[in-house]
């Protein structure tokens, strides 16, 4: 069964770049499948920002697109998030998900990130 | 693209039925048969109860279930039970693009 986990510092300061990585477990990402990140504001609904097919094939949500960086490492069967020039608006909870067949069908518990100075 | 619009709130009494619509356009939820529907629990990660917008995963009681018409997607719910109260988020795939909804906030009077 497929496990995800999400890991990284809970606080940012502003202009800095937010870097998260996302553990998979029980499941190779080389099988197949893309991986993406969501995030959710306290008390807001969910925002998605970006998936990564396990050859680095990347999209992201047109207006985050600039700022976001995600990178697949097959060795670790990781992915990782960077999010650079975050404000007070990108405090959330950031998931990571598996995305698959149209659907994101396991989902990581999430982890808060606060941005601030 | 703007976020899919949901009803900000739902409800309905134990063993009642719910339907909650998720309206997008022509670029989404009208042109790809790939609507989701997540459910939430407070501080927990969300669950895909339907996918392909009538699709339910091994697991799901076959209470829920979903359809669409034109750029309106909807999730029913029958036979309410205590435990369905939750936030409800539609999602749709837009072509490199993944929309969500605002959320449904079902409570179960």
């Amino acid at each position: 069964q497929v496990h995800l986990q999400e890991s990284g510092p809970g606080l940012v300061k502003p202009s800095e770049t937010l870097s998260l990585t996302c553990t998979v477990s029980g499941y190779s990402i080389s099988s197949g499948d893309y991986w993406g990140w969501i995030r959710q504001p306290p008390g807001k609904g969910l925002e998605w920002i970006g998936n990564i097919y396990h050859n680095g094939n990347t999209f992201c949500k047109p207006s985050l697109k600039s700022r976001v960086t995600i990178s697949v490492d097959t060795s670790k069967n990781q992915f990782p998030l960077k999010l650079s020039s975050v404000t007070a608006a990108d405090t959330a909870v950031y998931y990571c998900a598996r995305y698959s067949g149209y659907r994101f069908d396991s989902w990581g518990q999430g982890t808060l990130v606060t941005v601030s100075s | 693209q703007s976020a899919l619009t949901q009803p900000p709130s739902a409800s309905g009494s134990p063993g009642q039925s719910v339907t909650i619509s998720c309206t997008g356009t022509s670029s989404d939820v009208g042109g790809y048969n790939y609507v989701s529907w997540y459910q939430q629990h407070p501080g927990k990660a969300p669950k895909v109860m339907i996918y392909e917008v009538s699709k339910r995963p091994s697991g799901v009681p076959d209470r829920f279930s979903g359809s669409k018409s034109g750029n309106t997607a909807s999730l029913t719910v029958s036979g309410l039970q205590t435990e369905d109260e939750a936030d409800y988020y539609c999602s749709s795939y837009a072509g490199s693009n993944i929309l969500f909804g605002g959320g449904t906030k079902l409570t179960v009077l």
